[in-house]
């Protein structure tokens, strides 16, 4: 499984749009881009998903670049509730169930 | 649609004890997982359930063990804890069978405590 690499927290202020970029040079040709919120004491939420150039949904935008090496997931004018964190995933085709978490990125949003 | 939910939701043990954790998958779900999520960090691969069986397994002792209802209930036992097992426990659900990738619906999760 590819390996992430993503920033272990960041900051913001509310109404501030937010990148977090996440790592995965040794990404497979079947391999997707999964992106989970978590609050605490709760289970990880899904956000989105790619497999390249850009998702949007009603959450967030997951930006792919052609070479997938790496991802940018962007939350729109965030409020105090996306204070979470957010885990980049790398998952492949038929493994769909078995996810690996690294440490995530701890997003603490401000007045 | 209740999504997946998790029982007990708390839960103190002492050493050496055996626990189990129960999870009930999203409706329509028919594959389990299990992690364990200790204090600051992401959330670890235990083993999956498919069909009854145990499809897929992380690097978990023998202590963690499972099973899975033919209506796709499943359950978590772990036995002998030790205080290293203190952690919050999650059940995810999710369909296969299919081609492309489907998401895992995660569960409340049980915050397992041994003392």
């Amino acid at each position: 499984l590819a390996k992430t690499t993503q920033p272990i927290s960041m900051d913001s202020y509310e109404g501030q749009e937010v990148n977090i970029t996440c790592s995965h040079n040794n990404i497979a040709t079947n391999d997707y881009i999964t992106w989970y919120q978590q609050f605490p004491s709760q289970g990880p939420r899904f956000i989105i998903q790619g497999y390249k150039t850009k998702v949007t949904n009603e959450v967030a935008s997951l930006f792919i670049p052609a070479d997938r090496k790496s991802s940018t997931l962007s939350l729109p004018r965030v409020s105090l509730s996306d204070t979470a964190v957010y885990y980049c995933l790398v998952v492949g085709t038929g493994t769909a169930s078995k996810l690996t978490f690294g440490t995530g990125t701890r997003l603490q949003v401000t007045l | 649609d209740a999504g997946v939910t998790q029982s007990p939701t708390h839960l103190i043990k002492t050493r050496g004890q055996q626990v189990t954790l129960r999870c009930s998958p999203k409706s329509g779900h028919d594959t389990v997982s299990w992690y364990q999520q200790a204090l600051g960090q992401g959330p670890q691969f235990i083993f999956q359930y498919y069909e009854e069986e145990e499809r897929q397994r992380g690097n978990f002792p023998d202590r963690f063990s499972g099973h899975q209802f033919p209506n796709y209930s499943s359950e978590l036992n772990v036995n002998a804890l030790l205080l290293g097992d203190s952690a919050l426990y999650l059940c995810a659900s999710s369909l296969e069978g299919q081609t492309a990738y489907t998401e895992a619906f995660f569960g409340q999760g049980t915050r397992l405590t041994v003392v």
